[in-house]
């Protein structure tokens, strides 16, 4: 059964760092990878979508990456601002049009 | 529409009542999803519907809960008896193909008291 991990659970930093998420799969088999971000009390908002042909995808101030020889995954934030501040969850898809695995997510405080 | 909408978005239920949350994906959409989010968890896959076609529903936790779609567009996901442990936010998500990314409504709370 596919299991996703990500570190940390938690992370706090200031106003302007950089920093990187991790998200690992159990299985290293995935179609596609979602990034998303959850805002307390809201749903799922996507960042990210890493199709199964690609390894990274760019948006903005964003920049994730798939090793699907490693199972890994990893999201770049760039100068970071408070209002990046939400969860983030990291979900692979094990086939094409098969259900989504979450990990619990990493919640980040950016303060200013 | 324009996004997935999700109703009620908030549902309290007293425990032993029955309840049914209402999903309205994407126009053409033909995937679509449930998911149960616990307090401070990852969403946790119920069951998936191809359309009309109800293709998975292993992670519907118990036999009281049942999910249809009858027509191939709107879905509901029903509860039946519930009970403290069935509070959480219920997601739901669609999608139009294989190669493309799922998007997700803004869910219902049930808080069962």
């Amino acid at each position: 059964k596919q299991e996703v991990t990500q570190i940390p659970a938690a992370l706090s930093v200031p106003e302007g760092e950089n920093l990187v998420l991790n998200c690992s799969f159990t299985d290293s088999a995935i179609y596609n990878l979602q990034w998303f971000r959850q805002d307390p009390g809201k749903g799922l908002t996507s960042l990210l979508l890493i199709q199964s042909s690609q390894r990274e995808q760019t948006s903005g101030r964003l920049n994730a990456s798939l090793d699907k020889s490693s199972g890994r995954s990893t999201l770049y934030i760039a100068a970071s601002q408070p209002g990046d501040s939400a969860t983030y969850l990291c979900a692979g898809e094990g086939q094409a049009g098969t259900a989504l695995i979450f990990g619990k997510g990493t919640t980040l405080s950016v303060s200013s | 529409g324009a996004g997935v909408s999700q109703s009620p978005r908030y549902k309290v239920a007293k425990r032993g009542q029955d309840v049914a949350l209402r999903c309205d994906p994407i126009s053409g959409h033909v995937s679509l999803f449930w998911y149960q989010q616990a307090l401070g968890q990852g969403p946790e896959f119920l069951t998936y519907f191809q359309n009309e076609a109800q293709l998975d529903k292993s992670g519907l936790p118990s036999d009281r809960f049942f999910a249809e779609r009858p027509e191939g567009s709107v879905s509901t996901l029903k509860i039946q008896r519930t009970q403290q442990e069935d509070s959480a936010v219920y997601l739901c998500a669609s999608k139009t193909g294989g190669g493309y990314g799922y998007t997700f409504g803004s869910g219902t709370r049930l808080t069962v008291v």
